[in-house]
């Protein structure tokens, strides 16, 4: 099973909104990311996290807030998002330090 | 520093012809070389790697790619090109932190 999967699909929230995006993986990979997407781009990368501790944060604004509970699941808490924080959120998982790295389908996130 | 460069925004194919899209890469030490292919409004699909060994390496859907270290390149490739291989591809290196270093992305369109 190589699957990451990712909740909800599409979410529309407004400016004062608490959202949060989920990603759960059940291949044994103690490595998960969150990446950021605009369309027709790279991804860009926001949070790692290794064996369910925070381990790179390329200085995304406090508004996205990681959690990793356990070593399958991953959420991004959303507060206070702005227009521009409108992207494809993807969740990525791997072997830390292991090659690649598995996708979710995302989140499509509008931020109205 | 290291990077990728995906010199072509886009590449337009004939069905049923043989396709390529290329990828040179800049790291140091030995690379590690990934091919990804994002389909609208989907998420990342791993379609092949390069770690060591032969230079012809085989992923999924018929794709191929060729380590070539001279010219520092990692060149996708397809001997018969479908309509539904038409997406966004996007070239990879891990870097020294094992994080994914990310080509802009090439856009194939292959024609019926």
């Amino acid at each position: 099973d190589t699957e990451v999967t990712q909740t909800p699909k599409h979410l529309v929230m407004g400016m004062t909104n608490k959202k949060s995006l989920k990603c759960e993986q059940h291949m044994g990979h103690r490595a998960m990311y969150w990446y950021k997407q605009k369309a027709k781009k790279p991804p860009e990368l926001m949070f790692v996290y290794s064996y369910e501790k925070l381990s790179i944060n390329e200085s995304v604004p406090s508004r996205f807030s990681p959690e990793c509970p356990n070593s399958s699941l991953l959420n991004l808490h959303l507060h206070a998002l702005q227009p521009e924080d409108s992207a494809l959120y993807l969740c990525a998982s791997s072997q830390v330090r292991g090659p690649e790295a598995f996708f979710g389908q995302g989140t499509r996130l509008t931020v109205v | 520093a290291q990077s990728v460069a995906q010199p072509e925004d886009q590449v337009n194919v004939a069905e049923g012809n043989p396709l390529t899209v290329k990828c040179t890469y800049s790291v140091s030490g030995n690379p590690y070389l990934f091919w990804y292919v994002q389909y609208p409004n989907r998420g990342l699909q791993f379609l092949l790697k390069y770690i060591t060994g032969d230079n012809l390496v085989k992923g999924s859907y018929g794709f191929e790619a060729e380590f070539n270290k001279s010219q520092t390149s990692f060149h996708l490739k397809k001997p018969s090109a479908l309509v539904s291989d038409s997406a966004l591809y996007f070239c990879a290196v891990r870097d020294s932190n094992y994080q994914l270093i990310w080509g802009a992305g090439t856009k194939l369109i292959i024609k019926p």
